[in-house]
């Protein structure tokens, strides 16, 4: 079974904290992916890498930023908290190419920023 | 640029009733994925389906059954016989892909339908 950990799963920060939220997949899954789900708006990309040290803006990178050393693992940086970063924040890894495009998603994360 | 629409915000139905969750997209794209994820209250996204875009043929597993319409730009999802632990947010989401059938990997998903089963 695919296996995708985030750090913690209810976090409350203060604005302006640099915030560091972590992923963590066990299947050597080269595509990890990082969304923010807020209520009637679904799920929004913020961030995803193809692989090791690679990494491309989603719909709304702004304020976020992402680091990926190592395969198994994909942070998610917020630099200065704002309270509109209030947010649930979601995981996911995929083998990369081919068709088998199935996303395994982690618990999720539930920031709050004060 | 890609879309999926949920209209539906929420939904109530008593247990046993069959259920339809709607959903939508817009693509440019001719090749592409669509799936079905099931969010329950613990937050974790479960996949449900993925149906790639040149199979219209309908799916059935178990209570749950996919129709897939490229002609409406389609893909409803039914539970027959619904049960209290149907009771969850359940997305629908689409992957563009290339012509040769491999996806871009991005997934854009639609405002999610809560569904909410009374006993």
């Amino acid at each position: 079974d695919v296996k995708v950990t985030q750090s913690s799963r209810y976090l409350v920060k203060r604005t302006g904290e640099k915030v560091f939220l972590e992923c963590v997949q066990d299947m050597d899954h080269e595509n990890m992916f990082w969304y923010r789900q807020d209520p009637g708006l679904g799920l929004r990309l913020i961030y995803f890498s193809y692989d090791v040290k690679m990494k491309e803006k989603g719909d709304i990178p702004e304020g976020y930023s992402v680091s990926r050393e190592k395969k198994e693992r994909f942070s998610l940086i917020l630099e200065s908290a704002s309270t509109n970063q209030t947010s649930m924040y979601l995981c996911a890894s995929r083998l990369a190419g081919g068709r088998a495009d199935t996303q395994y998603f982690g618990p999720g994360t539930r920031l709050t920023v004060l | 640029a890609q879309k999926v629409t949920q209209a539906q915000t929420e939904i109530s139905v008593v247990e046993k009733e069959d259920v339809t969750l709607d959903c939508v997209y817009e693509t440019r794209d001719t090749t592409y994925y669509l799936f079905w994820y099931k969010q329950p209250p613990s937050g974790e996204l479960v996949f449900l389906i993925r149906r790639n875009s040149f199979d219209e043929q309908n799916e059935i597993s178990g209570r749950y059954s996919w129709n897939f319409q490229k002609s409406t730009s389609s893909f409803n999802f039914t539970i027959t016989a619904s049960q209290v632990v149907d009771s969850a947010v359940y997305f629908c989401a689409l992957s563009e892909a290339d012509a040769g059938g491999t996806s871009y990997g991005k997934l854009t998903f639609g405002q999610g339908t809560i569904l909410t089963v009374h006993p």
